[in-house]
């Protein structure tokens, strides 16, 4: 079963712009992991937040949790073209030796 | 450093069939992961493997799904008989540390199952 849900389930967006994506889950965390998943690929690992962080930057990505809401958002600013791709949120529930993904959002950069 | 590697990268097969998919984990990554995933749907865990131990195989369909990590390396994931509701993506992926949620984990490029 699947704890995360990303919304929107898919984004488009002009090349340059900020694309938000958000996730929520339903049981309490110990962190959350942001995945990038490009078409017939593997995923790949972007950024974790532990549950007692509040906001996390890599490059140009931006990760918030709200533990209190039980959801994250992912930023991603001045898109890229590469940044096409699906993303995914993943949860290490509390009590639960298991990493949960979400259903992803799809997002698609339009040069 | 090499990643995760997995072959066949595509398999298409009548059902009843048999088939198996292979996986080699990055050096030194005690834990391994199975994932399946449908298409438009995120990952779901089928096994995990603490060295050559499966410590959560709570999600594999034990009647037709079988997997073995022997000398704690590489793994096999075996479906037999394949079903046509068993097309999807195999996902391998490994990690450093038992705790499956405690750190990132390296996905391999999956395997294409097409059950006709």
């Amino acid at each position: 079963s699947q704890q995360g849900e990303e919304d929107p389930q898919a984004l488009s967006i002009q090349e340059g712009e900020n694309a938000t994506m958000n996730c929520s889950y339903k049981t309490s965390i110990n962190n959350l992991q942001w995945y990038r998943q490009n078409s017939g690929r593997g995923l790949v690992h972007l950024i974790l937040i532990r549950s007692n962080e509040r906001e996390k930057h890599s490059g140009r990505l931006r990760v918030t949790l709200d533990t209190s809401k039980k959801s994250s958002s992912l930023l991603i600013t001045a898109s890229r073209a590469a940044d096409t791709a699906s993303y995914f949120c993943a949860t290490d529930n509390s009590g639960n030796e298991k990493l949960t993904f979400g259903t992803g959002t799809r997002l698609t950069i339009i040069p | 450093e090499a990643g995760v590697v997995q072959s066949p990268r595509y398999k298409i097969i009548e059902k009843k069939q048999p088939v198996a998919f292979w996986c080699n984990p990055i050096s030194g990554h005690n834990t391994l992961y199975w994932y399946l995933q449908n298409l438009g749907q995120g990952p779901e865990l089928l096994i995990r493997y603490e060295n050559e131990e499966a410590v959560d195989d709570s999600q594999l369909p034990k009647d037709r799904f079988s997997a073995e990590r022997l000398k704690g390396v590489d793994s096999t994931l075996k479906i037999q008989p394949a079903e046509l509701g068993d097309s999807a993506v195999y996902l391998c992926a490994s990690s450093q540390t038992e705790r499956p949620g405690a750190n990132e984990q390296f996905f391999g490029p999956g395997t294409r199952l097409t059950v006709l």
